[in-house]
C-alpha cells in the first residue's frame, strides 16, 4: 500500500524550531518529487515547499523562505521539513504530498497530516 | 507569482444536481491545473490533473475543462459523499498556488 506518514508536530514557542518527518512506503521513493503543504485552522491549503527526487531542485513559498528547509533521505524513504524562527502564523496542519509521476501533474498521495502549534 | 481565484466560495446544492466550480489563474498556465476534494479533518484527494485528466479511481461524474487562465470543475449528479470543499492548484510553475476553496453544501 502506498502510504505517507508525517510525524514531529507539536507545541512550540514563537522563535523556536521543529523538524517534521514524512515516512514513505509502498513506492519507489527516490523516483518521486515531494511537497509540503499546510493548512491553518479553518483556512485553505497553502503550498510551502518542493524537492525533486534527487534533491537537485528545491523551491519554497515566500512565506517560509529563509526559515524552513526541505530535505530528503532516499535511503531511509523519508522527507523532512526543518522549521526555524517559527511564528504564530505558522500554526497549521502540515501535510507531505507526493508529486505525480507525470511532470506538472497533481499531488497524488497525501499523508494524514501533523499539527504544529506556535504559541507561548 | 501566479494567483488562483475560485468562484463561488460556496454553493448549496441537492443530491442529483449539476455543480460547476470556476478557477481563474492570474496568468496563463496552459493545462497545468489540478483539482482536489477535501472533507473535514481529512487530507485532500486528487480528482483531476492536467485540467481534464481524471485521476485513477475517481468517479466519472467529475470532469474538468479549460486551458490558459480559465478552468472549470463539474460534478454531474451530485452524490451525498461529494459534499466537501474543492480546491484548484496551478502546476505550471513555482511557487505552486491553490485557489481559496469552494465549499459544496447540502441545500
Amino acid at each position: 500500500e502506498v502510504q505517507l506518514v508525517e510525524s514531529g508536530g507539536g507545541l512550540v514557542q514563537p522563535g523556536g524550531s521543529l523538524r517534521l518527518s514524512c515516512a514513505a512506503s509502498g513506492f519507489s521513493f527516490s523516483s518521486y518529487s515531494m511537497n509540503w503543504v499546510r493548512q491553518a485552522p479553518g483556512k485553505g491549503l497553502e503550498w510551502i515547499s518542493y524537492i525533486s527526487g534527487s534533491s537537485s531542485s528545491i523551491f519554497y513559498a515566500d512565506s517560509v523562505k529563509g526559515r524552513f528547509t526541505i530535505s530528503r533521505d532516499n535511503a531511509k524513504n523519508s522527507l523532512y521539513l526543518q522549521m526555524n524562527s517559527l511564528r504564530a502564523e505558522d500554526t497549521a496542519v502540515y501535510y507531505c504530498a507526493r508529486q505525480g509521476y507525470i511532470p506538472r501533474s497533481g499531488m497524488d498521495v497525501w499523508g494524514q497530516g501533523t499539527t504544529v502549534t506556535v504559541s507561548s | 507569482d501566479i494567483q488562483m481565484t475560485q468562484s463561488p466560495s460556496s454553493v448549496s446544492a441537492s443530491v442529483g444536481d449539476r455543480v460547476t466550480i470556476t478557477c481563474r489563474a492570474s496568468q496563463g498556465i496552459s493545462s497545468w491545473l489540478a483539482w482536489y476534494q477535501q472533507k473535514p479533518g481529512k487530507a485532500p484527494n486528487l480528482l483531476i490533473y492536467a485540467a481534464s485528466t481524471l485521476q485513477s479511481g475517481v468517479p466519472s461524474r467529475f470532469s474538468g475543462s479549460g486551458s490558459g487562465t480559465d478552468f472549470t470543475l463539474t460534478i454531474s449528479g451530485l452524490q451525498p459523499e461529494d459534499f466537501a470543499t474543492y480546491y484548484c492548484q496551478q502546476a505550471d510553475s513555482f511557487p505552486r498556488a491553490f485557489g481559496q476553496g469552494t465549499k459544496v453544501e447540502i441545500k
